[in-house]
């Protein structure tokens, strides 16, 4: 069991906005630690799509944004393409002991 | 450009060791923190273990904490993952990734390899 919760799947059709929940508690998001958010096609190298809750790295469309609030987080995806079905998965830190990094369980998007 | 690429995988007994190491290139290696991520079939990714730019910090999950050893060469800009006491569960694709932050770790991960394939089965 993740230490982060996402949902396990969203869908949408092309063109539409989806977004994807990463709930954490007091000790990891709650107490102030960034959330990260990577985009990961099996086979291929996860890549970081959001850094620091809302920073876009370079190359990385300005359709997918981050936002982050108390202990929760979210990753919005605007004008859904087909090429961005994949897994997403968030991240942060934990201060609890021996923990460190902590990710959510992934979530599976399907575009329609 | 940029890259990390993994090698060392394969199929190894319970209770066996493997060593997988990272060769990294593009980015000036010995600068920054270097992370070893796992991803279990079926499962969600887990960070395994990271250690500092000058190798001087090694920090462990506890699912892997006394059995796996994280080591850098910035001689060579590899990275290496020695594991031991190998358990079923530790079966994976195995990811490094660089830190996204230069000398002290952001604990974030802004470039990954491809990974390589662990299974530990009898």
């Amino acid at each position: 069991q993740s230490v982060l919760t996402q949902p396990p799947s969203v869908s949408g059709a092309p063109g539409q906005r989806v977004t994807i929940s990463c709930t954490g508690s007091s000790s990891n998001i709650g107490a102030g630690y960034d959330v990260h958010w990577y985009q990961h096609l099996p086979g291929t190298a996860p890549k970081l799509l959001i850094y620091d809750n809302n920073i876009r790295p370079s190359g990385v469309p300005d359709r997918f944004s981050g936002f982050r609030s108390g202990t929760s987080a979210s990753l919005a995806i605007t004008g859904l393409q087909a090429e961005d079905e994949a897994d997403y998965y968030c991240q942060s830190y934990d201060n609890s002991l021996n923990v460190h990094a902590v990710f959510g369980g992934g979530t599976k998007l399907t575009v329609l | 450009q940029v890259q990390l690429m993994e090698s060392g995988g394969g199929v190894v007994q319970p209770g066996r060791s493997l060593t997988l190491s990272c060769a990294a290139s593009g980015f000036h290696f010995s600068s920054y923190g270097m992370h070893w991520v796992r991803l279990a079939p079926g499962k969600g990714l887990e960070w395994v273990a990271l250690i500092a730019y000058d190798g001087r910090n090694e920090y462990y999950a506890d699912s892997v904490k006394g059995r796996f050893t994280i080591s850098r060469d910035n001689s060579k800009n590899t990275l290496s993952l020695v594991m031991n006491s190998l358990r079923p569960e530790d079966t994976a694709v195995y990811y490094c990734a660089k830190d996204g932050s230069g000398w002290d770790a952001a604990w974030y991960f802004d470039i990954w390899g491809r990974g390589t394939l662990v299974t530990v089965s009898s």
